[in-house]
């Protein structure tokens, strides 16, 4: 099975902030990995897939690099928006989900 | 637009049996895969199981396998999971969610089982 490790689980940081959340894979999955964001209460929503590629009317202010079993999600200026539960999901094989990282207001 | 929308979560006692539906609208439902996924209180995001798009496909986690079944009416839009022999473990907010290249792309709103004595 592969495990997805993201780092780091919590991050306090303030609006206008640049935040890089990171998400290591246990083996290589090439660059079939998504990210997404979700608010308390609220089902995730899609932001990133194939590693880099921004979805559909999603922020530019977010972006993905990586490949292999490294990857970052990037967001260049934080929005009051901006903060909640970040999930990273590798789909080389099946589905499987980083453990999450909170971005909370410093 | 596209719609997701669960339903049949309850609250069951240890070793029952749920039936989760989710009617799905605003997408041609025949032409994705879908699965399904939970979350449980306070924790991360668990894939469940993942099904074709006529059915003759079907993946699982292993927690779940010869337990839970994952299934789909294309006649009526619409994607199931029978869930047989609850664990106090299984209890989560179920999401369905369509597969558009592999990944989840829409998500439906969630239902919540609750497996207690």
């Amino acid at each position: 099975d592969i495990q997805m490790t993201q780092s780091p689980s919590t991050l306090s940081a303030s609006v206008g902030d640049r935040v890089t959340i990171t998400c290591r894979a246990s083996q290589s999955i090439s660059s079939w990995l998504a990210w997404y964001q979700q608010r308390p209460g609220k089902a995730p929503k899609l932001l990133i897939y194939k590693a880099s590629n921004l979805e559909s009317g999603v922020p530019s202010r977010f972006s993905g690099s990586g490949s292999g079993t490294e990857f970052t999600l990037t967001i260049s200026s934080l929005q009051p928006d901006d903060f909640a539960t970040y999930y990273c999901q590798q789909y080389n094989t099946y589905w499987t989900f980083g453990q999450g990282t909170t971005v909370e207001i410093k | 637009e596209v719609h997701l929308v669960e339903s049949g979560g309850d609250l069951v006692q240890p070793g029952g049996s749920l039936r989760l539906s989710c009617a799905v609208s605003g997408f041609t439902f025949t032409n994705y895969w879908m699965g399904w996924v939970r979350q449980a209180p306070g924790k991360g995001l668990e894939w469940v199981a993942q099904i074709g798009k006529d059915g003759g496909e079907k993946y699982y986690v292993d927690s779940v396998k010869g337990r839970f079944t994952i299934s789909r009416d294309n006649a009526k839009n619409s994607l199931y999971l029978q869930m047989n022999s609850l664990r106090v473990e299984d209890t989560a907010v179920y999401y369905c969610a369509r597969d558009r290249a592999r990944y989840s792309d829409y998500w439906g709103q969630g239902t919540p089982v609750t497996v207690s004595s």
